[in-house]
């Protein structure tokens, strides 16, 4: 059973503030993926990652940064919180970079930025 | 890049009754399309999928078919129950030039299966 799990559930952060959210998957998997979603947006990709070190902007990097140094773990950052990230983030995980598969999510993390 | 549109935003349906949310998606080189549905405060889930070469796919009251010439696709729920209440949302999944693929998703339909 996949388990994707996400270091906070609830978060409030000050403008300005340097915010760190970890994501950890226990399936051994090659692909992660950080998300945030809005109502009315749907779920957008922020970051991703095929493997360790690697990294790769999705549709909305502007204003996050993303570190992996482990294969299980994929962290999402905000250089400098601002009131406009406030939203739920999702990080997910999935097998092969090969062929598309299953994403598998993890709790998300609502984020109020004040 | 990909670009997925979802409709209809809500939909409300009697149980027992029909439902079908449509997607379109824009890069014909997309190859792989998941639906996702996420219940009141939960992650979403993969509910169904199909691929490029199958046109239908069918697992109990879900079934998605697939129009690639049209470039869309259609998730159908049969017999609603309320537990079919949720957020649905498709997805399209395009190749990277570096290989790899990215998901581009809808912006989600409500359903709501009333009583």
């Amino acid at each position: 059973d996949v388990k994707v799990t996400q270091s906070s559930r609830y978060l409030v952060k000050r403008t300005g503030e340097k915010v760190f959210l970890e994501c950890v998957q226990d399936m051994d998997h090659e692909n992660m993926f950080w998300y945030r979603q809005d109502p009315g947006l749907g779920l957008r990709l922020i970051y991703f990652s095929y493997d360790v070190k690697m990294k790769e902007k999705g549709d909305i990097p502007e204003g996050y940064s993303v570190s992996r140094e482990k294969k299980e773990r994929f962290s999402l950052i905000l250089e400098s919180a601002s009131t406009n990230q406030t939203s739920m983030y999702l990080c997910a995980s999935g097998r092969d970079r090969r062929s598309p598969g299953e994403q598998y999510f993890g709790p998300g993390t609502r984020l109020t930025v004040t | 890049g990909e670009n997925v549109e979802q409709h209809p935003s809500t939909l409300s349906v009697q149980e027992g009754d029909s439902a079908v949310i449509k997607c379109t998606y824009s890069d014909s080189a997309s190859n792989y399309f998941p639906w996702y549905k996420q219940e009141l405060g939960k992650r979403p889930q993969l509910i169904i999928d199909i691929r490029s070469n199958v046109g239908e796919k069918k697992d109990q009251r879900i079934a998605v078919t697939l129009n690639k010439t049209a470039k869309h696709f259609s998730l159908h729920i049969t017999e609603t129950q309320p537990e079919d209440s949720a957020v649905y949302f498709c997805a399209a999944s395009s190749p990277l030039t570096g290989g790899g693929n990215k998901l581009t998703f809808g912006t989600g339909t409500q359903l709501k299966v009333e009583l």
